[in-house]
């Protein structure tokens, strides 16, 4: 079974801190996605890998950041939080034809 | 972008019920997914369905790319089957969700 871990399941950070989302995945996917879940606004695409290095923004990629060093793991990075990124963070990898299997979700809360 | 529009935004149902949910998307894609998404948050795989119709236990779904939809059938439904369900749909490297369904089923 594929597996995706994220770093955190609850996190709570102060306004203007960095924070660093990890997400890892053991099935040797080259893609990888982050999402941020929102009430009334669904799931939308922060920053989607498509290789190691490669990056492409999504449809939300203001305020953050990505670090793919490895092909199993990818970052979402925070520069300088603010309370608007409080949201649920799921990461997905996916095999070439896009079939995405997705992690646990990490629950940010910015204070 | 292209807008993917799922029907009924939300649902209760009897244990035992059948349902059908409906997603409709506005432009051709080459992909189409369905997802579980539990009240833990988790997304769960259920089907990858570009076209045609698969089956897995008590669900199935169908999409007919040419007419831009997919179904996804829930028969005998149980409590567990309770969350909130999203299709999600791939075209050019763009990716994009429904709004869900949500599910309530009642013992």
């Amino acid at each position: 079974d594929v597996k995706v871990t994220q770093s955190s399941r609850y996190l709570v950070k102060r306004t203007g801190e960095k924070v660093f989302l990890e997400c890892v995945q053991d099935m040797d996917h080259e893609n990888m996605f982050w999402y941020r879940q929102d009430p009334g606004l669904g799931l939308r695409l922060i920053y989607f890998s498509y290789d190691v290095k490669m990056k492409e923004k999504g449809d939300i990629p203001e305020g953050y950041s990505v670090s793919r060093e490895k092909k199993e793991r990818f970052s979402l990075i925070l520069e300088s939080a603010s309370t608007n990124q409080t949201s649920m963070y799921l990461c997905a990898s996916s095999t070439r034809r896009y079939e995405q299997y997705f992690g646990p979700g990490t629950r940010l809360t910015v204070t | 972008g292209i807008q993917v529009e799922q029907s009924p935004p939300d649902l209760i149902l009897q244990e035992g019920a059948n349902s059908t949910l409906r997603c409709n998307f506005s432009d051709s894609v080459n992909n189409l997914q369905w997802f579980h998404q539990n009240p833990w948050g988790q997304l769960i795989n259920l089907f990858y369905i570009p076209s045609g119709t698969k089956q897995n236990g008590r669900l199935s779904a169908t999409t007919v790319a040419t007419e831009r939809y997919s179904l996804l059938y829930i028969s005998s439904s149980q409590t567990t089957d309770s969350g909130v369900y999203f299709c999600a749909v791939e075209t050019g490297n763009q990716f994009y969700f429904g709004t869900g369904t949500s599910l309530t089923v009642i013992p």
